[in-house]
């Protein structure tokens, strides 16, 4: 079965730059869910879209932001980057209202920051 | 504001013994939901718990929810080292029918050792 697929896999940023995450929900998923996960933390949500529109928004950066597109798939742009915005992102995704409202996640990307 | 609670954060264990993760959140909530990961990868979704004394199984796990002490377990049996992993509750704080972003525990860092 189709999996959440999420770009790059792995990104090495310098101080100041600008990075874009990418995220390719589960097909006929209509939500999109991106979360933060610092070495030793749990999940930190940032930010949802439903139908394309903002439907939930977390503890994000104003340097943040995001959006989901006509096919679905959303991008995190994460800019002024910060030596604290090392972490593993994680996209997941779900179908609403599915009854299990189950969040799908994918690979992740680890950014560091140096 | 949901806070949610795991119980042991750190759990060292001998294979072939059984042992309880317990789960504690603070606001009413039908959806909760478990997640393995291992280091550096992403969640793996293991239980959808949706109402209250719902339990599930799968092979050394079972877990339970319990709304109304807002208490979910995550019981393993006879532990083997294949079992060593991170393991996430998290509950969906929403009173609708489309869901919301989880809030997720701070984990409990399991070890199997021989």
């Amino acid at each position: 079965a189709a999996g959440v697929i999420q770009s790059p896999r792995h990104l090495i940023k310098e101080k100041r730059e600008t990075a874009t995450l990418k995220c390719y929900p589960i097909p006929r998923h209509d939500t999109v869910y991106w979360y933060q996960q610092g070495p030793g933390q749990d999940p930190q949500f940032l930010i949802s879209f439903y139908e394309k529109m903002q439907s939930d928004k977390g503890s994000i950066p104003d340097r943040f932001s995001a959006q989901q597109f006509s096919d679905y798939h959303s991008e995190l742009n994460m800019s002024s980057l910060e030596l604290g915005d090392s972490a593993l992102y994680f996209c997941a995704s779900s179908l609403k209202p599915s009854g299990a409202y189950e969040q799908y996640f994918g690979p992740g990307t680890r950014l560091t920051v140096t | 504001e949901l806070k949610v609670e795991q119980n042991p954060l750190f759990l060292s264990m001998q294979e072939g013994k059984n042992y309880t993760i317990y789960c504690n959140y603070s606001t009413t909530s039908d959806r909760l939901y478990w997640y393995r990961q291992d280091p550096g990868k992403s969640l793996e979704s293991l239980f959808v718990l949706l109402s209250n004394g719902a339990v599930k199984q799968e092979g050394r796990l079972m877990a339970s929810l319990d709304t109304k002490a807002r208490l979910s377990t995550l019981h393993i049996t006879a532990a083997v080292h294949d079992l060593s992993a991170t393991y996430f509750c998290a509950v969906d704080p929403s009173r609708d029918n489309y869901g919301q972003n989880f809030v997720f525990g701070p984990g409990t860092r399991l070890s199997v050792l021989p």
